[in-house]
């Protein structure tokens, strides 16, 4: 079953703004992956993100986790048109298990 | 010196048939794993081998069936295809399994039932 559900399904903004993206997940997580997808290719995983972190960045990325409300977003700051893809959110319920991705949020940067 | 690396990129044919993908992995990682991605960008773990053995195996038809003759490669082959086998088939490896790593993805291969 689906575990994670990212939302919004769709964002389309112009170079230099920021994206926001968030995922909500069902049950209690080991870690939260964010991966993106461009057209055409394979996932490439940006961030993983443990149960007991709340934020983490890297480079122009900053990715929360709200435990409580099993919840993360995905702040993507200065976007550009590269940016464009989708992104997917992927839980970890406990080690030894399948990693469950949610359908993606598809971003479109335009210049 | 791609990391993943699958073949063929694509594939088209016909019902019935049956095909198999290949998948080699040059990180030295221990666990590999075949993905479905479906037309709606649904992607969903079949199957998961560290070194060499089976640990997850997702509710799959028995048509499909992964062979791992050693820890870099894994290749899928796929008896009788049918028209909703039609999806893009992902290769993945990460170092430890179940989760807790990133895992490294391949391009993809896309199958077409005709």
């Amino acid at each position: 079953s689906q575990q994670g559900e990212e939302d919004p399904q769709a964002l389309s903004i112009q170079e230099g703004e920021n994206a926001t993206m968030n995922c909500s997940y069902k049950t209690s997580i080991n870690n939260l992956q964010w991966y993106r997808q461009n057209s055409g290719r394979g996932l490439v995983h940006l961030i993983l993100i443990r149960s007991n972190e709340r934020e983490k960045h890297s480079g122009r990325l900053r990715v929360t986790l709200d435990t409580s409300k099993k919840s993360s977003s995905l702040l993507i700051t200065a976007s550009r048109a590269a940016d464009t893809a989708s992104y997917f959110c992927a839980t970890s319920v406990q080690a030894g298990t399948a990693l469950i991705f949610g359908k993606g949020t598809t971003l479109s940067v335009s210049s | 010196d791609t990391a993943v690396s699958q073949t063929p990129k694509y594939l088209v044919t016909q019902m019935g048939n049956d095909k198999s993908i290949k998948c080699e992995q040059n990180l030295g990682h221990d666990t590999m794993y075949w993905y479905k991605q479906d037309s709606k960008k649904f992607l969903k773990i079949m199957f998961s081998y560290n070194n060499k053995e089976l640990i997850i195996n997702e509710t799959v038809p028995n048509r499909f069936s992964p062979k791992s003759p050693d820890k870099a490669h894994l290749n899928l082959h796929i008896n009788s295809l049918e028209l909703g086998d039609s999806a893009v088939y992902f290769c993945a490896s990460s170092q430890g399994g179940g989760g807790v790593q990133p895992q490294h993805f391949g391009d993809g291969t896309r199958l077409s039932i005709l």
